[in-house]
């Protein structure tokens, strides 16, 4: 069965840096590429950033760029993202979702940015 | 960046009722390599998404075949023949040939 599980999240002061983890099981991690999705209270769904299954390829939306790293640890099964300069608006639902396709996803990790 | 309007933002159905849902692209999504990469979720209450529809078309395993997906280039339906109870929620286009967008959402209710 494949899972995602997220972890990682919770409050954090604007400015500061916060790392999310997601631990992929029930299948063969390092064949897929995945993804960062966001969620803001009440809100839709946001792209936050994308890797390829060797790393070769990385892409953010242009509002986390320059602050937020995706990175991926194959050996591990898990998916990280490093976010810097965290704002207000990055308050969200972090969800973790496997491939182009978006056929898996974990159950989320919240992350609030308030002083 | 890829805008994708869906519509409508909130659609009422009874049981059993066949809706459908709009996405419109700003752009085309088809890929250079053939592929239209549109697919569409179903986020229930407290839920994280989950994949319906991938390849605009092409049903994801285990997902119901009252729910059927059409379109090109730049205009895609979604169609449920035969609203369910277990179908509420909202309902999500989101395009990948482009750097990944969603749409805006749409929001199906019991009438």
């Amino acid at each position: 069965e494949v899972q995602l599980v997220e972890s990682g999240g919770g409050l954090v002061q604007p400015g500061r840096s916060l790392k999310l983890s997601c631990l992929a099981s029930g299948f063969t991690f390092s064949n897929y590429g995945m993804n960062w999705i966001r969620q803001a209270p009440g809100k839709g769904l946001e792209w936050v950033a994308s890797i390829s299954s060797s790393s070769s390829y990385i892409y953010y939306a242009d509002t986390v760029k320059g602050r937020f790293t995706i990175s991926r640890d194959n050996a591990k099964n898990t998916l990280y993202l490093q976010m810097t300069s965290l704002r207000s608006e990055d308050t969200a639902l972090y969800y973790c979702a496997r491939h182009q396709g978006y056929d898996y996803w974990g159950q989320g990790v919240m992350v609030t940015v308030s002083s | 960046d890829v805008v994708l309007t869906q519509t409508p933002p909130t659609l009422s159905a009874t049981i059993g009722q066949s809706v459908s849902i709009s996405c419109r692209s700003s752009q085309s999504l088809l890929h250079s390599n053939g592929n239209t990469y549109l697919n569409w979720l179903l986020q229930r209450p407290g839920q994280p998404p989950q994949l319906l529809i991938y390849l605009v078309s092409r049903l994801e395993s285990g997902v119901p075949n009252r729910f059927s997906g059409s379109g090109s280039g730049t205009d895609f339906t979604l169609k449920i023949s035969g609203v369910e109870a277990e179908d509420l929620g909202v309902y999500y286009c989101v395009q990948s040939t482009h750097a990944p967008t969603f749409g805006g959402g749409t929001k199906l209710e019991l009438k």
